[in-house]
């Protein structure tokens, strides 16, 4: 049973261009979480999803990025016209969502986009 | 809204001695607490799950426990190595998970 799975792993963008950032879950998971990591700073929640819905995008911010997770393939966090405030690392977690109380979130690797 | 906050940000210790990291949190209404790892430029790997019903788990040389009333939590490592050295951050679930600011662990030969 693969982990969570993010693709690319690192990713360089011009300003003003798109990022597309993928997530598959772990085997069984139809719960996925998007995360910020800044430089030297903490793990901030963007965006929580399930199969083909948003259960909660607060954390996101209102223009140019947005998130989907279709019935088939992996979540994608898309960002457009990229500015350099984008650079982060960004992290994908998967749970199987079931019963909260034993739910255990598994992260992936990440994506670290630089925006030049 | 959820607030959670780590005690020590940073720490640097000789091998061999015992850690306690401190977590707290302002919303009591949790599920669950975790603790994860995280080494520099890399992922989060998840280390202990409590569920709010439970008081503590232990795997190995780490003990975390849960006190939900006083919205707190503890991580205890027993005889520290070199090998702990990363960044510890404790998340609570409710509708999602909310991570702590993360202790900084140096664990110095």
């Amino acid at each position: 049973n693969a982990g969570v799975m993010q693709n690319p792993r690192h990713l360089v963008r011009r300003r003003g261009q798109e990022a597309r950032l993928r997530c598959s879950p772990m085997k069984g998971h139809s719960h996925v979480y998007w995360y910020r990591q800044l430089p030297e700073e903490g793990l901030k929640f963007m965006v929580y999803l399930q199969k083909e819905n948003i259960i909660d995008e607060s954390g996101m911010p209102k223009e140019r990025f947005s998130a989907e997770f279709p019935k088939e393939g992996p979540s994608i966090l898309r960002i457009q016209q990229v500015v350099r405030g984008d650079s982060a690392a960004y992290f994908c977690a998967s749970s199987p969502g079931r019963d909260l109380m034993n739910t255990e979130a598994f992260f992936g690797q990440g994506t670290r986009l630089t925006v030049v | 809204k959820q607030e959670v906050t780590q005690i020590p940000a940073a720490l640097s210790v000789p091998e061999g001695e015992n850690l306690v990291l401190n977590c707290s949190f302002t919303d009591s209404a949790i599920y669950n607490l975790q603790w994860f790892r995280q080494d520099p430029g890399k992922g989060l790997t998840s280390l202990l799950l409590i569920q709010s019903s439970q008081r503590e788990q232990t795997s190995g040389r780490l003990n975390a426990s849960l006190d939900k009333s006083s919205g707190r939590s503890t991580l205890y490592i027993a005889a520290s190595q070199p090998g702990d050295s990363a960044t510890y951050l404790c998340a609570v679930l409710r509708d999602k998970l909310i991570f702590g600011t993360g202790t900084r662990l140096q664990v110095f030969p």
